[in-house]
């Protein structure tokens, strides 16, 4: 089976730019989750999309949304770039049917950089 | 109440030395604990999970060991390798939503 994909891998962008970034989940994986990693910030967790729907929601400003499709694969995007908006961006797709706790498989994350 | 606290935040192990990682949490709901371990430019990987059904778990060279009243568990690394060298984060979950809720994170160096 393939691993969690996400594109593209690096990216460079300059403030107030928008971005968006795309995961493909790993195939039956109905759950999506993102999160930013900043050093010495561990793992944030932005939100988590299940069957087309967001399921829960990190503590992030509205400036960062997603979306996922009928097909499981979700995207990210992030308008008005600020600089610390630097990160890797990490996808993560479980089975998560609901009411159930899973193995979170992530992918390679983004790398954005803001100018 | 959601939180997982994580410690040592960085942890220089000798090469077949022990390596230890704790975590704390907070919410009694929880009933899954899971560690990731992460190696520089790739995404976390599960490496090992507990349920708090047992009080130890092993997998070849690694341990969780979990104590319910007090509510911490630890990751204990036997004989440790060089290539154990990555970040590790616990995580809690059990609430209604089944969210992660991660530690900071501990970046392990084991010097050969």
């Amino acid at each position: 089976k393939a691993g969690v994909t996400q594109t593209p891998r690096y990216l460079i962008k300059t403030r107030g730019q928008q971005v968006t970034l795309s995961c493909s989940p790993i195939s039956g994986h109905r759950s999506v989750s993102w999160y930013q990693q900043t050093p010495g910030q561990g793992l944030q967790f932005l939100f988590e999309y299940f069957s087309e729907t967001q399921r829960n929601k990190g503590n992030f400003p509205g400036r960062f949304s997603g979306r996922q499709f009928s097909n499981s694969r979700s995207e990210m995007n992030v308008s008005t770039l600020e600089l610390g908006d630097s990160a890797l961006y990490l996808c993560a797709s479980s089975l998560a049917a609901s009411g159930s706790a899973d193995t979170q498989y992530f992918g390679p994350g983004t790398r954005l950089t803001v100018l | 109440q959601q939180q997982v606290k994580q410690s040592p935040q960085s942890l220089i192990v000798q090469k077949g030395g022990i390596s230890i990682i704790n975590c704390a949490y907070e919410n009694t709901a929880f009933d899954y604990f899971p560690w990731y371990q992460q190696f520089p430019g790739k995404g976390p990987a599960l490496l090992i999970a507990i349920r708090p059904d047992v009080s130890e778990k092993k997998e070849g060279r690694f341990t969780i060991s979990f104590n319910k009243s007090a509510k911490q568990f630890s990751l204990h690394i036997m004989d440790s390798q060089p290539g154990d060298s990555a970040t590790y984060f616990c995580a809690g979950a059990g609430d209604s939503n089944y969210q992660l809720i991660w530690g900071a994170g501990t970046k392990l160096i084991i010097k050969p």
